[in-house]
Parts: C-alpha cells; structure tokens; sequence
C-alpha cells in the first residue's frame, strides 16, 4: 500500500488552468473508479472535491474537474483563483475496505 | 447533515496508549462507515484505518497492523481510534472521516485532534 504519487507543487497565473496527476497501481487507481480529491487550506480540515473519479459535489465550483486514464488520475483547476491556493490530495479505494492517499500537491496562484 | 465531533488533544508519553473518540450526530449511524486519516506535522494525509459499524469489522493499512483498533459503539453513535503503544513518530493530527456503506469518499471530517508524544 504505497502511497500515489503526485507532483509535489504546481503553480499557475490567475485565470490559467493547472493539472495535478496522481498516480497509483493496477491494484488501486487502475481497477477501481473511486478517486477523490481533497483540498486543504493551511490549518483546516481537507474538504472533499470531486468523488467517484469525476463527480463535484454540492458547493464545488465547476471548475474543478476530474478525470481518469490507466493507473493515473488527475485533478484539473480551470480559472485558477487566489483562493485555490492549498494542498490537494487525491486518495483511492484499494479494495477490501482500505484506502490510499496520494504524498500531496501544494498550488500556488502566482 | 452529519456531523463529527472528536476528543480533545492530548499529550502522551512514548510507550503509554491512547484512545480517541469521534461523535457522530445527525443520519443513520448504521448507514455509515468510518475512517480514520493521520497528519504527521508539515507531512500529507495518510490512511490509518476504517470500520463499518453495521458488521463490526475494521480494517487497517497495513503499516498501523497490530498498533491501532477501531471500534465504533453504535448506542452512542461513537467511533475509537486507540493507539496501543504510542511513538514519537507518532505525533500527528488525527482525523475522522465518514463514509456510507455504498460510497468510497470522506465527508464529512472531524475537527482534528492532535496528539503528542513526549517525553
């Protein structure tokens, strides 16, 4: 159970969009359409953001968007804005009831 | 709405267990299944373990085998998290999470809470 992998930062402009990847195995990512994202904002709980690979929940700006390829996932920001500024997280179902997470992307807004 | 409310923080010595509660309020507690998410100071979430209250049964990353159990008290709608023999790289900010038994994300959380340990 070794965590996914992501980049560790990405950065874009205002307005720009940014593509944080995670990347898992054929045991976790590859077999199960159960990726979620979580956003954290320094000092608070993470808060969920897109459920079931590509689903928003209520509440999320649509722009965030998910989407899944092979053992990779990924998380897409479009009309990146000064408060999207945080730590993401992608975590994945790994069968028989456990979970993984991803090590962490910080986003920062120029 | 559900909602979680977990134990305050607590210091500990290294070697000492510790046990913490997580309050859920709000829904059908036998609906939900609960995990427990672990943040090591300035480090990324990490998943400790889950319970699905309905069939009393926990799972465990396989890193926290045989240093943690979950249970959940479904009279108090409360889930446990007891470290059994705490570390100092133990210290971190302890999540609870919620799931349902038909769903594979966590919302809500908990509030936190924090662990040390110290000598």
């Amino acid at each position: 159970q070794s965590a996914l992998t992501q980049p560790r930062s990405v950065s874009g402009s205002p307005g720009q969009s940014v593509t944080i990847s995670c990347t898992g195995t054929n045991s976790d990512i590859g077999v199960y359409n159960y990726v979620s994202w979580y956003q954290q904002l320094p000092g608070k709980v993470p808060k969920l953001m897109i459920y079931d690979v590509s689903q928003r929940p209520s509440g999320v700006p649509d722009r965030f968007s998910g989407s899944k390829s092979g053992n990779t996932a990924s998380l897409t920001i479009s009309g990146l804005q000064a408060e999207d500024e945080a730590d993401y997280y992608c975590c994945s179902y790994g069968g028989i009831y456990t979970y993984v997470f991803g090590t962490g992307t910080k986003v920062t807004v120029l | 709405q559900v909602q979680l409310l977990q134990s305050g923080d607590e210091v500990k010595k290294p070697g000492s267990p510790v046990k913490v509660s997580c309050k859920a309020s709000g829904g059908t507690f036998s609906n939900y299944a609960f995990s427990w998410v672990r943040q090591a100071p300035g480090q990324g979430l990490e998943w400790v373990g889950g319970i699905m209250p309905v069939l009393d049964s926990a799972t465990y990353a396989q890193k926290f085998q045989g240093n943690v159990t979950i249970t959940a008290d479904e009279s108090t709608s409360t889930v446990y998290m007891e470290l059994l023999s705490l570390r100092s790289e133990d210290t971190a900010i302890y999540y609870c999470a919620r799931e349902t038994t038909v769903t594979n994300w966590f919302d809500p959380w908990g509030q936190g809470t924090l662990i040390t340990v110290s000598s």
